[in-house]
């Protein structure tokens, strides 16, 4: 069964570093998207990709965040410069169509910063 | 805006025990609703969606959940439940129009069912 895979499964850096995480999502979904979740918190929409463009957002997505789909089976997250607060597992979803389709997430990435 | 409640962050319960997680959700325009699944050490998944028709829906494996519009609620049953069934599970709020996809979901904190021998 096809699904969404996410390296690395847990990032440990250092604040103020760079980091990428890395989603391949499912081959043939155009839609492509970051939740995350801080411990004991919900999970949290952050940005949502198709066309090779970000087609929504929210608030938390600030400038300190993009997203790229580098080749044509890679989707990426960049965190420019890591805060503590940035500490969350992170989740990449895809799906076929925006109308009426499922959503599939993959596994996260557990991003510590410290 | 929207927004999720799961009161209960932990449920108990005995195998073979009927259980209900609930969920409410707050929207002043119509919603589409979900209940996810996490199982240990893996993703999300989706166990059931509400959009339109009939309010019961059900999952493959014995859950079911009812749309209640009057009480804004979304509660997740199963008459017995099973060890497999430990797991974590949010409920999710998608405000209508933006078609049910993962655009904009709005999550609850989640609830850890737990299923004691």
């Amino acid at each position: 069964e096809p699904e969404v895979t996410q390296t690395p499964s847990h990032q440990v850096t250092q604040m103020g570093q760079e980091v990428i995480l890395r989603c391949v999502p499912i081959s043939n979904h155009l839609y492509f998207y970051w939740y995350r979740q801080i411990l004991g918190q919900k999970v949290e929409f952050l940005v949502s990709f198709y066309n090779n463009e970000i087609s929504e957002k929210s608030e938390i997505f600030d400038d300190q965040f993009s997203v790229e789909r580098p080749d044509g089976s890679n989707f990426t997250l960049k965190i420019r410069s890591t805060k503590l607060e940035d500490s969350a597992m992170y989740f990449c979803a895809s799906s076929e169509g925006q109308l009426f389709t499922e959503a599939f997430f993959g596994q996260g990435t557990r991003l510590t910063v410290v | 805006a929207q927004s999720v409640t799961q009161l209960d962050s932990q449920v108990p319960v005995f195998e073979e025990a009927p259980v209900e997680l609930r969920c409410n959700y707050s929207s002043s325009v119509s919603v589409y609703l979900f209940w996810y699944v996490q199982y240990p050490n893996q993703g999300l998944q989706l166990l059931l969606k509400y959009l339109s028709g009939s309010t019961l829906v059900e999952s493959i494996n014995g859950f079911e959940a009812e749309f209640n519009k009057s009480q804004t609620s979304f509660h997740l049953r199963k008459p017995s439940v099973h060890i497999s069934d430990t797991a974590e599970y949010f409920c999710a709020v998608s405000v209508g129009g933006s078609g049910g996809g993962a655009d904009g979901l709005t999550f609850g904190k989640g609830t850890h069912l737990i299923i004691q021998p």
